[in-house]
Parts: C-alpha cells; structure tokens; sequence
C-alpha cells in the first residue's frame, strides 16, 4: 500500500483564495482525521471521519472550513476564504479503528496564505 | 482538563547514550501515542500504548496506568534519532490531545 497521500506538499496563496486540500487513505480504513500544526498551538484535530460520516467537526475553527468524504477513497478540506493565519502545515491520517491503534499520517500540505 | 504535558522540551545527546522522554497526563486515557517528526516534517506513529510495554529495534515505550506516565526510551542511540518526539492521549474518545513535543538531537 502507498500510505496516506496528500495533495498538494506545498499551496501558496493569496488571501480571500480558495484553497482544497485533499486526502486519499489507506485502503481499509474507517477512520480518517484532518490534523493542523502551527508553531503557536501545535498539533490539532481539526474533524474526523468514520465510515465517511464526519463525527465531530468541533475542532474546525470557524465557517470558512468545510471538509467532506465522498467515499471510502478519498477526502477534502476546503478553506474557503483563505487568511493569513490560516497558514499552517495540514496533515490527514486513517486508521482501522481510531486511536486505540497507530495512526497512518500522510506528509502533509504546508499552506501558506499570504 | 484534559492535559498531556512532555519533558523535556530540547535534549541534546552524544551518539550511544540512552534516550528517555517522559509524558504525563492529568486522567485516565484510553490510548497513548508516541510519534516521531523528522526534519522534513512527517510523522510517523511509534508506538500505540494503552498499558504495560511495547518494544520496537531500539525503541522502547512504557506507560504506567496508576501514575499517568509513559516514558519513551532509546537505545544506542544515533544521529538519525534526531526528531521531534510528540506523545499523544486519547482520554476515552478518538480526539488525541498532543504533547508540545521533545526536540532530540544527536550529536556524532
């Protein structure tokens, strides 16, 4: 298997830009968690999905994140208008059965708003 | 409050010396993680803890459940070793609260 895959590595752009960030799973894996990093709050789950339900969004900061899962294959985080400090490095993983085992991270998408 | 605090924060080591990081929690947790972010920023999951000890090459990951602490230990260590070091709770749903992380360097 190839791992989580993210797209793109890397997304400049400007403010008040759409930006998607997409998500493609392990194969067999229930669960699938959007994560962002900043130097300033570390590591935080932003939503997770199970069986491509989304189960809670509480972390999403505010209406301009969406995100779906329109199959088993394949997921979306959408910022939609795109800020400064939305600036961040994104990182998706999947697993078989949530956290009570590894979690598989993909490489992530650096954003950077400018 | 659901709290994961990590110690130290930077820890610089000569190669071959034993490793240790040490994570605390403020309550009961259903799971514990320890992951490693290299340089180039990917994560890698180490170890999945939700009691006792689990070993992997020269990686070894302890948690004791009554004292609500895991330490991650490394052996022989090398200057590949070198990586942030981030342990991560779970306190009894799939939300993992993270640890600030540990910055280990080895220096040759």
């Amino acid at each position: 298997d190839a791992g989580v895959i993210q797209s793109p590595r890397h997304e400049v752009t400007e403010m008040g830009q759409e930006v998607t960030l997409r998500c493609k799973p392990i194969s067999g894996h229930d669960y699938l968690f959007w994560y962002r990093q900043t130097m300033m709050r570390g590591l935080e789950l932003l939503i997770y999905f199970n069986n491509n339900v989304p189960i809670d969004d509480s972390g999403m900061p505010e209406d301009r994140f969406s995100a779906k899962m329109p199959n088993a294959s394949f997921s979306t985080l959408k910022i939609q208008p795109s800020e400064p400090r939305d600036s961040a490095v994104y990182f998706c993983a999947s697993s078989r059965t949530g956290v009570i085992e590894k979690l598989f991270f993909g490489s992530g998408t650096q954003l950077s708003v400018l | 409050k659901n709290e994961v605090e990590q110690s130290p924060q930077n820890l610089t080591a000569q190669e071959g010396e034993f490793i240790t990081i040490n994570c605390s929690y403020s309550v009961g947790i259903s799971a514990l993680h320890w992951l490693q972010q290299h340089p180039g920023g990917g994560i890698v999951s180490l170890f999945m803890l939700s009691s006792g000890k689990k070993k992997h090459g020269r990686l070894i990951a302890t948690i004791n459940i009554q004292e609500k602490h895991s330490s991650l230990h490394i052996t022989a260590s090398h200057p590949r070793d070198s990586a942030v070091y981030i342990c991560a709770a779970s306190f009894g749903n799939e939300k993992l609260t993270f640890g600030t992380g540990t910055r280990l360097t080895i220096i040759p």
